[in-house]
């Protein structure tokens, strides 16, 4: 069965500091992968996507994420972050690209942003 | 830029009602899907839904919940009689053809069963 880990239930970092969440996901031939971010009592915004090519891929809110099929692994990267990145941050991966299949998610990690 | 919507924001029901949760995704999108969260657990997929039938569903959605698209915009999740395990974030989510089924969600309906 799909699955998705967030190894971090909370992380902790100071505005202006780098920030990396980790997520590693079940194998797959071929794994779509999404990370969403929800605010407090918001929906679930797409902050990126990885299909295939570059495996470094850039998203809205000065955001990033890095595909390593050796680790199984599509971590999320931010390399200043804002007080306003305080969110819940979700990891999805379906295993096709087309048709109606469903996201399996991540259990989250709670972003939180000292001063 | 277009977004899918859902209404009502926030329900609250009295175990054993129906419930009727809306949603209308993104207009050229082909493929509709609703999802649950539990508050403080993960979000969970129910149910998928593309050319006017269910084509794909988890085993979270058994015979108390049905789906249907009425008209060509709305998109509904109907839970028959609720139970109070029901309470959750219920979001509606729709993807194009193609786009690698990137879904864009909408804000979500806030379902409070007492």
């Amino acid at each position: 069965a799909q699955s998705v880990t967030q190894p971090d239930i909370h992380i902790t970092v100071s505005e202006g500091a780098s920030l990396e969440l980790r997520c590693n996901y079940s194998y797959g031939a071929t794994p779509y992968l999404f990370w969403y971010v929800q605010s407090p009592g918001q929906g679930l915004q797409l902050l990126l996507k990885y299909f295939s090519g570059d495996t470094l891929v850039q998203g809205i809110k000065g955001f990033e994420a890095e595909f390593k099929r050796s680790q199984s692994s599509f971590n999320l990267r931010k390399p200043s972050v804002h007080w306003s990145d305080a969110a819940e941050y979700f990891c999805a991966v379906r295993y096709s690209g087309g048709g109606a299949d469903g996201l399996t998610f991540g259990k989250g990690t709670h972003l939180i942003i000292q001063p | 830029e277009p977004e899918v919507t859902q209404t009502p924001s926030h329900q609250v029901t009295q175990m054993g009602q129906e419930v009727i949760l809306r949603c209308v995704p993104i207009s050229n999108h082909l493929y509709f899907y609703w999802y649950r969260q539990i508050l403080g657990q993960k979000v969970e997929f129910l149910v998928s839904f593309y050319n006017n039938e269910i084509s794909e569903k988890s085993e979270i959605f058994d015979d108390q919940f049905s789906v249907e698209r009425p008209d060509g915009s709305n998109f509904t999740l109907k839970i028959r009689s609720t139970k109070l395990e029901d309470s959750a974030m219920y979001f509606c989510a729709s993807s194009a053809r193609g786009d690698g089924g990137t879904q864009y969600f909408g804000p979500g309906t806030r379902l409070l069963v007492l």
